[in-house]
């Protein structure tokens, strides 16, 4: 099946800093999500990118699906920004192979 | 629009009883899915229905595990008996086709 890596696997950062998150893929994929994971557990979608690039606000996505690698950015991070970030891929409507996260914390 | 429910929210039971969970998906969305995020790992999945089909159950543990999903909306799945290394938080989720799956707040289960 389909490996999923994600790096780095913690990220302690300052308030108003930038960050990058990376999730590499061992095969191709048809569907790849990006997802912040509440402390009340629940995943929210921030991005449906198999391929391309996207931004929503402060939060932008590029997936290159030829490279097999997709990276999230945060820009001016804030407080709020903290939480495990988790990447999803997989084929199609087929299940997602989740990779281990990111644990970011985002320091006033 | 509403989002994917799922209950309880939380459960505790003693090792080798039994327990159910329940999952509405969003209307409409044809595909649900059963999947178990252990403590500090990315979610795996359990189980997929197209409607009230079976698409996958490749990773449920079929002698303990069981889901059903009658008339291809709600969806119940059920673990008996319970071992200590199930628990976990179950989530729920759903998509419309071959595309964004949507997640519901999960059950967290704790089996002692």
């Amino acid at each position: 099946g389909i490996q999923v890596e994600q790096s780095p696997p913690d990220l302690i950062l300052q308030e108003g800093a930038n960050s990058t998150l990376r999730c590499n893929f061992s095969d191709s994929v048809n569907n790849l999500q990006w997802f912040h994971q509440n402390p009340w557990g629940q995943l929210i979608n921030l991005f449906y990118i198999p391929s391309g690039t996207k931004q929503n606000g402060r939060l932008s996505a590029t997936t290159v699906a030829t490279e097999r690698y997709s990276l999230l950015y945060i820009s001016s991070s804030q407080t709020t920004d903290s939480g495990v970030y988790f990447c999803g891929t997989g084929g199609g409507a087929d299940g997602l192979t989740f990779g281990k996260g990111t644990h970011l914390i985002i320091q006033p | 629009e509403a989002g994917v429910a799922q209950s309880p929210r939380y459960k505790i039971i003693e090792k080798r009883q039994s327990v159910a969970f329940w999952c509405n998906p969003i209307s409409g969305h044809a595909t649900l899915y059963w999947y178990q995020q252990i403590l500090g790992q990315g979610p795996k999945l359990l189980i997929q229905f197209q409607n009230n089909g079976v698409v996958d159950d490749s990773q449920l543990p079929k002698d303990r595990f069981s889901a059903e999903r009658l008339k291809g909306v709600d969806s119940t799945l059920k673990i008996q008996p319970a071992k200590l290394e199930d628990s976990a938080v179950y989530l729920c989720a759903s998509s419309l086709s071959a595309n964004e799956q949507y997640f519901g707040p999960g059950t967290r289960l704790t089996v002692t």
